[in-house]
């Protein structure tokens, strides 16, 4: 088991309205990256955090924000949910953004109606 | 053309095969890569890195073939347990990691 832990596991939404998913990283570690993984597709890159500083995006609509905070967790908000952001979101937490220290939350399950 | 690109199988194969996946990519300034296996409705974990010079954990070897932007992941004597899908991940360098849609492996009794 990793220290990587996310919230809520699962949620419903409705089109149009707002949600906020939250990650703690493992100890030690002061990089989160976001990703969304869509059903029968691999994980897509959304964002990273570093030090509380966004650092590197995908390619994602600016209706995708997030935050880290000083204890190094990190929230991802999505603003006027369309059907196709249902997904699994995952979080990762590394050090330093190494890959090799990267490790992966049990993501939340997003589903909009 | 897909930044990563594998075949998603799946490949259906019996206990004690040796089974192999292979995984392109397009961007030549790529920097890492990895494989990953994630188990039905789980997180995706690190399996292994991949190195220019091939590496080996087990039953498990990836290669690396920069010239022709191609990674390969080898398992031998093939577990019920492998049964996953197995993602391709590059680093491109840029903060960012790019998976494939992941290889299916199905293994039997």
């Amino acid at each position: 088991e990793t220290g990587v832990t996310q919230s809520p596991t699962h949620l419903i939404k409705t089109r149009g309205q707002q949600v906020t998913l939250r990650c703690s990283s493992q100890s030690g570690h002061n990089t989160v990256s976001w990703y969304q993984q869509a059903l029968g597709q691999g994980p897509q890159f959304i964002f990273q955090y570093y030090r509380e500083e966004e650092n590197g995006r995908g390619n994602f609509p600016p209706r995708f924000s997030g935050l880290q905070f000083p204890n190094y967790s990190s929230e991802l908000n999505v603003n006027a949910l369309e059907l196709d952001d249902s997904a699994l979101y995952l979080c990762a937490s590394s050090l330093d953004g190494d890959p090799e220290t990267q490790y992966f939350g049990p993501g939340t399950r997003l589903l909009v109606l | 053309r897909k930044e990563v690109e594998q075949d998603p199988g799946p490949f259906n194969v019996p206990e004690g095969a040796t089974v192999a996946f292979n995984c392109t990519y397009s961007n030549s300034a790529s920097q890492s890569f990895f494989w990953y296996r994630q188990d039905c409705r789980k997180e995706p974990k690190l399996l292994m890195s991949v190195y220019s010079s091939g590496n080996e954990d087990g039953r498990f070897t990836a290669q690396l073939n920069r010239a022709s932007q191609y990674i390969s992941l080898l398992i031998r004597d093939s577990k019920l347990s492998d049964s996953a899908t197995y993602l391709c991940v590059v680093d491109t360098g840029f903060q960012k990691l790019v998976f494939g849609t992941g290889t299916r492996l199905l293994v039997s009794p």
